[in-house]
This record gives C-alpha cells, structure tokens and sequence, in this order.
C-alpha cells in the first residue's frame, strides 16, 4: 500500500528565509507526486506535479521540489517566502492509472514570522 | 468558470438526517472522487468513480453512497447523520490516467452535524 509521511507538523519561517518542507513516500513502482498548499477556509491548490524526466520540477508562486529515487523523498522549496505563503501544504502520491485518487500525507502547517 | 463546483459550501443538519453533497466538473474528465478531510486535516479518498467502476475505500460506512447522474456530476449521499461525520469534504476529478494530468479538487463542503 502506498503511503505518504510529512514529518514537519509545523514549520515557522521568517519572511524573505528559505524553506523545505519534507515529504517522503511509500510505493512499489515509481510514483506520481504532487503537492498542493491549502489555504484558510479554502480548497486544494496544485503547486506542482512529478511523473518522470527531470527530477526537478518547477511549480506556481516560486516553489520547486526534487524527487530523489534512492530516499524516497520529494521535497518542497522556495527560496524566498512571502507572508501570504502562510498556509497547509500537502504533499501527495498517486498511480499512473488514476482510478485510485490521491493518499495524502498528514499536511505541514507553514507559520510567517514577519 | 469554475472547474470542480460544490454545493452546498455549509451545511449544518442534525444528527439522524438524510443530506447529499453535490458536484460538477466542466473540465471533461472521466474520473471522479470524493474525498474527506477531518477536524486534523487529514485527507482520506472515500470514493473513485468513472462511467464503468465505482472504487470505494474500505473504512466508508455504507450510509454513505455516491450517486453519478453523468460523467459530469457525482454526488455524495449521506443517510442518518451521525456527529462524526463532521469534516470538509472535498470533490474532485481527472482525466484518465490522473496522475500525469494532476488532481482538480473543488473548493469544499463543511458539514457539521448537531
């Protein structure tokens, strides 16, 4: 069974600081990887996707994140925050064929210290 | 336009009722889900559903069934409300193969049950 860890649950950062959020997974073959950062009372937003090629991907609002094979890991970046980065980030494997959605990770909640 | 749309954003009912959650996308996916976060915002699948095959997460009570008119919508009903079935619940969709298309969630539906 696939399986997704976060194990930041909170994460303070000072505005203008770079970040990394952590996320490792569980899967048998090569995964689907997403992120998606939920904001205050809002839905899921995608930040970016990883199915193959390049093991960086670029994604929206300046965060990019890295797959790496041997540690089971993809990791959000940015290398600067703003404060309106404040919110649940949720990083997210899936199967190719889809028809099984999404497992997600337990989230890490991003505090802004101005 | 919106591409994954909810309705109701609220909904407060008490405990014993009958209530369904609606969902549409005009995105012309083929695959569909439901999705649950709870009071921790932990997100959990209940349900993947395309015009052939309904997957349902093993943990999902039966009082709750998901009812598909179209490839459009998906529905979620939901018999004899009980407090634990307070959360935000979440619709999405993808094309076929969605992990290399990525994940659309609508913006979601609290529930909270008196």
């Amino acid at each position: 069974a696939q399986s997704v860890t976060q194990p930041d649950i909170h994460i303070t950062v000072s505005e203008g600081a770079s970040l990394e959020l952590r996320c490792n997974y569980s899967y048998g073959a090569t995964p689907y990887l997403f992120w998606y950062v939920q904001s205050p009372g809002q839905g899921l937003q995608l930040l970016l996707k990883y199915f193959s090629g390049d093991t960086l991907v670029q994604g929206i609002k300046g965060f990019e994140a890295e797959f790496k094979r041997s540690q089971s890991s993809f990791n959000l970046r940015k290398p600067s925050v703003h404060w309106s980065d404040a919110a649940e980030y949720f990083c997210a494997v899936g199967a190719p064929g889809g028809a099984d959605g999404l497992t997600f990770g337990k989230g890490t909640h991003l505090i802004i210290q101005p | 336009d919106t591409a994954v749309s909810q309705t109701p954003k609220y909904l407060v009912t008490q405990m014993g009722n009958d209530k369904s959650i609606k969902c549409e996308q005009n995105l012309g996916h083929d695959t569909m889900y439901w999705y649950k976060q709870d009071s921790k915002k932990f997100l959990k699948i209940m349900f993947s559903y395309n015009n052939k095959e309904l997957i349902i997460n093993e943990t999902v009570p039966n009082r709750f069934s998901p009812k598909s008119p179209d490839k459009a919508h998906l529905n979620l009903h939901i018999n004899s409300l009980e407090l634990g079935d307070s959360a935000v619940y979440f619709c999405a969709s993808s094309a076929r193969g969605g992990g290399a298309y990525g994940y659309t969630f609508g913006s979601g539906t609290r529930l909270t049950v008196v």
